[in-house]
């Protein structure tokens, strides 16, 4: 099956520095992924779409600029988080489609995840 | 905006009991998807409902899509501690072709 690969699963980074999180699709092609964003014990919140040879969509309320968001390749999508701060400390995971099933409705895989600490 | 709830939000059950979790959306939902997500880990697809009506099954396991598609069920019968997790129900956002909306979760704690 669709098999999404993410790194790094963890990552504690000072104040004000930027991170890099990369999200592969393993064995299939993804011309869009999605980046959720989860607190403790709450809801995914979908934060931007990620596509292939454009520019990302972001939700409303998310910072492009913090966020930045690069697809650069059909396998593989990044997510920068710029001058991180405390507050931007989660659980940040990515997701791509199924490519074997129609797209309106198909099942989305999701990466491991990466848990994101600014200290 | 799209909101999809879930109840309830938590539930402990002794292991042997059943667990049901309800999905309501503020709107009409195409399909419906059902997602486990065990502590620490990354939502995992179970399964997905498209018709009004629809019930299906995965061995203990049952799963509702409402006459109006506006809300859906999971059932899980005689929970066992691999059932520990949070249940969240997903649809599709209205006119965001690809995208999906998560509804708040359940989460699931088996004692044994």
């Amino acid at each position: 099956g669709a098999v999404v690969s993410q790194h790094p699963s963890r990552v504690i980074c000072k104040s004000g520095t930027s991170v890099k999180i990369e999200c592969r699709s393993l064995d299939f092609q993804a011309t869009t992924m999605f980046w959720y964003r989860q607190f403790p014990k709450q809801s995914l919140m979908l934060m931007a779409t990620s596509n292939e040879g454009s520019k990302a969509t972001y939700e409303q309320g998310v910072e492009k600029d913090k966020f930045l968001i690069n697809h650069a390749s059909l396998t593989l999508s990044t997510l920068t988080v710029t001058s991180a701060h405390p507050e931007d400390s989660s659980f940040y995971i990515c997701s791509a489609r199924d490519p074997g099933t129609p797209i309106r409705g198909s099942p989305l895989h999701f990466g491991n995840g990466t848990r994101l600490t600014v200290t | 905006g799209q909101q999809v709830m879930q109840i309830p939000q938590y539930q402990h059950v002794q292991e042997g009991e059943d667990f049901t979790t309800y999905c309501n959306s503020s709107t009409t939902l195409s399909n419906i998807q059902w997602y486990k997500q065990r502590p620490g880990g990354h939502p995992v697809f179970l399964i997905q409902l498209v018709k009004s009506g629809e019930v299906k099954k995965q061995k203990r396991l049952t799963f509702q899509f409402g006459e109006a598609k506006k809300n859906s069920s999971l059932h899980i019968t005689a929970t066992q501690t691999t059932d520990v997790g949070t249940y969240f129900c997903a649809g599709p956002v209205s006119g965001g072709y690809q995208k999906v909306t998560f509804g708040t979760g359940t989460k699931l704690q088996v004692i044994p």
